[in-house]
């Protein structure tokens, strides 16, 4: 199994650029979901999503677009980036809703770099 | 409002010597889940608690859940340099939600 991985490492926009992070789990895991990490921060929900064609907004989802069409893909769409839009993005992915456990497994991240 | 606060934010200790971060959350769930974080890496799970007295152990690390004062503690005992990380604690917004809120983390430094 490769886990959770996303696409591509490492990306720098100009302000106005959009452009879709993509991630992808071979767990068969229903739970996916979207995070950024600021420096001195934990981890903020962007966008998450409990099965296919299902998404919910997290805690900072201004800017950000997903959609869910398969259980393996959540892509994450930036439509006009923002130098605020600075940051790692991490994807994950947990077992359904209603595990006991919930145990989350993360991507490695994309460090994004807005000008 | 929904917040999951640690404390300290940073932490210096030698090897050898035993300490304690504390992680207090608001959010309606009991369930409360440690990460470590390696810099420029991703996130790795430690521990998952699960209800009220729940303790965990791995190796140095140890994990106690209190939910009558909302509180999980992460122990380390005779710290070794190769635990110096970033550790985050989470909880879930409630038991019927996966938005997921975490702690600003606490950025351990072990020294010889």
């Amino acid at each position: 199994n490769a886990g959770v991985t996303q696409t591509p490492k490492f990306q720098v926009l100009k302000t106005g650029q959009s452009m879709t992070l993509q991630c992808a789990q071979d767990m068969n895991h229903e739970y996916m979901s979207w995070y950024r990490q600021d420096p001195g921060m934990g981890l903020r929900l962007i966008h998450y999503s409990v099965g296919a064609g299902i998404t919910d907004q997290g805690e900072v989802p201004n800017g950000y677009n997903v959609s869910r069409s398969t259980t393996e893909d959540f892509p994450l769409r930036l439509l006009s980036a923002a130098p605020s839009q600075t940051s790692v993005y991490f994807c994950a992915s947990s077992h359904p809703l209603g595990e006991p456990s919930y145990e989350q497994y993360f991507g490695p991240g994309t460090r994004l770099t807005v000008t | 409002e929904l917040k999951v606060e640690q404390n300290p934010l940073f932490l210096s200790m030698q090897e050898g010597k035993n300490y304690t971060i504390y992680c207090n959350y608001s959010t309606t769930s009991d369930r409360l889940y440690w990460y470590r974080q390696d810099p420029g890496k991703s996130l790795e799970s430690l521990f998952v608690l699960l209800s009220n007295g729940a303790v965990k152990q791995e190796g140095r690390l140890m994990a106690s859940l209190d939910t009558k004062a909302r509180l999980s503690t992460l122990h380390i005992t005779a710290a070794v340099h190769d635990l110096s990380a970033t550790y985050f604690c989470a909880g879930r917004r409630d038991d019927n939600n996966n938005d997921m809120r975490f702690g600003a983390g606490t950025r351990l430094t072990v020294k010889p």
